[in-house]
């Protein structure tokens, strides 16, 4: 059974810095690996969508990488801003489509 | 494009009784989840739908948990008897077939006292 897990559970930074989130997963075959962003009280929101063959994606200021023989993918912030604050959800396809999340990191920016 | 519609936004119900969701995905796409979010965890998956057709409804609760997808585009969720642990907020999210990301609704936050 897969399970995904993330580090920290929470973090807070001050405005301006680099930040990185960690997730990982037990099992390694997988189809696709994405984070999603959640703001209070909101559906989430797609962020970077990473294929098992890719080793990384880009957008904007953020930077998701993917080691999937060592089941695990960060996703670099860069100059972090008050508006990035919220939880970030990173999720495995194991193929099926259906996605199994990790209980995300809480992210706190400070102005 | 519009985006995943869902309601109500909020529901309080007495345990014991029942409730229903809906969920109106982007147009066009052909495959509708729906996933319970319970507060301080990931969203867990329910049910997967394909069209018309389930793919994967494993974990969900099948003696008080109820879904379906009318006519492939619509889908409601319900709940009956309601439990205290189905407290959660309840998230539909759509897709196209292959190598697209989860578009999520806004969800519906239910409370069961």
């Amino acid at each position: 059974k897969q399970e995904v897990t993330q580090i920290p559970a929470a973090l807070s930074v001050p405005e301006g810095e680099n930040l990185v989130l960690n997730c990982s997963f037990t099992d390694s075959a997988i189809y696709n690996l994405q984070w999603f962003r959640q703001d209070p009280g909101k559906g989430l929101t797609s962020l970077l969508l990473i294929q098992s063959s890719q080793r990384e994606q880009t957008s904007g200021r953020l930077n998701a990488s993917l080691d999937k023989s060592s089941g695990r993918s960060t996703l670099y912030i860069a100059a972090s801003q008050p508006g990035d604050s919220a939880t970030y959800l990173c999720a495995v396809d194991t193929g099926r489509r259906a996605l199994t999340f990790g209980s995300g990191t809480r992210l706190q920016v400070q102005p | 494009e519009a985006g995943v519609a869902q309601s109500p936004r909020y529901k309080i119900i007495e345990k014991r009784q029942s409730v229903a969701f809906w969920c109106n995905p982007i147009s066009g796409h052909a495959t509708l989840y729906w996933y319970q979010q319970i507060l301080g965890q990931g969203p867990k998956l329910l049910i997967q739908f394909q069209n018309n057709g389930v793919v994967d409804d494993s974990q969900l609760p099948k003696d008080r948990f109820s879904a379906e997808r009318l006519k492939g585009v619509d889908s409601t969720l319900k709940i009956q008897p309601a439990k205290l642990e189905d407290s959660a907020v309840y998230l539909c999210a759509s897709s196209k077939p292959q190598d697209s990301p989860l578009h999520f609704g806004n969800g519906t936050r239910l409370t069961v006292t």
